[in-house]
């Protein structure tokens, strides 16, 4: 149990562009979904927490409108990045918790975006 | 303020022989603390935590870690390493007040054949 997907795994996209990157929970219902960046051989940095329903909460330094979280469901959490540019180019990974299990989160894959 | 310190960047053991994968940590109160593997190009894989209980924590794949309040460490253990055990390890922290999660900055651990 406890299964975090992120699509897509891979993504390529030319500089101006956006994308949008999504994090579901498959078989629970998460009450706080994670956003992370992280760089090669670098640990991870939190961008970002969203509840479900309300605003996410940036950290500092994270610019929110350039980089848009929408959680929209209990199961669904998406990162959009907005004209992209190279320096965005990130291995971007997403975590969810659960009700009653609110000290662990649970990873997703991770989706590699390169901005070209 | 909370962090986590993983001080080696690198570690390097032969296959067969012990290793550990060392991990400090600074929270106020007392901790929930994880460690967690990451593959090229994967997400993170839950390894093992420490909630309460038995100071000795035992996890996926022969792993386990010890937490220790006096020296507020969380070392990662395993008796004898394999080459498949290669990768980068991540030590994290949470304070039981708050959600979020505090990563070090990760150990890349090689196992020699």
């Amino acid at each position: 149990g406890a299964v975090v997907s992120q699509h897509p795994s891979r993504v390529i996209c030319k500089s101006g562009t956006s994308v949008k990157i999504e994090c579901r929970s498959l078989d629970f219902q998460a009450t706080t979904m994670f956003w992370y960046r992280q760089f090669p051989k670098q640990s991870l940095m939190l961008m970002a927490t969203s509840n479900e329903g309300s605003k996410a909460t940036y950290e500092q330094g994270v610019e929110k409108d350039k980089f848009l979280i929408n959680h929209a469901s209990l199961t669904l959490s998406t990162l959009t990045v907005t004209s992209a540019h190279p320096e965005d180019s990130s291995f971007y990974i997403c975590s969810a918790s659960r009700p009653g299990f609110s000290y662990e989160q649970y990873f997703g894959p991770g989706t590699r975006l390169t901005v070209t | 303020a909370q962090s986590v310190a993983q001080p080696e960047d690198q570690v390097n053991v032969a296959e067969g022989n012990p290793l550990t994968v060392k991990c400090t940590y600074s929270v106020s109160g007392n901790p929930y603390l994880f460690w967690y593997v990451q593959y090229p190009n994967r997400g993170l894989q839950f390894l093992l935590k420490y909630i309460t209980g038995d100071n000795l924590v035992k996890g996926s794949y022969g792993f386990e870690a010890e937490f220790n309040k006096s020296q507020t460490s969380f070392h990662l253990k395993k008796p004898s390493a394999l080459v498949s055990d290669s990768a980068l390890y991540f030590c994290a922290v949470r304070d039981k007040r708050g959600n979020q999660f505090y990563f070090g900055t990760g150990t890349s651990l090689t196992v020699i054949p």
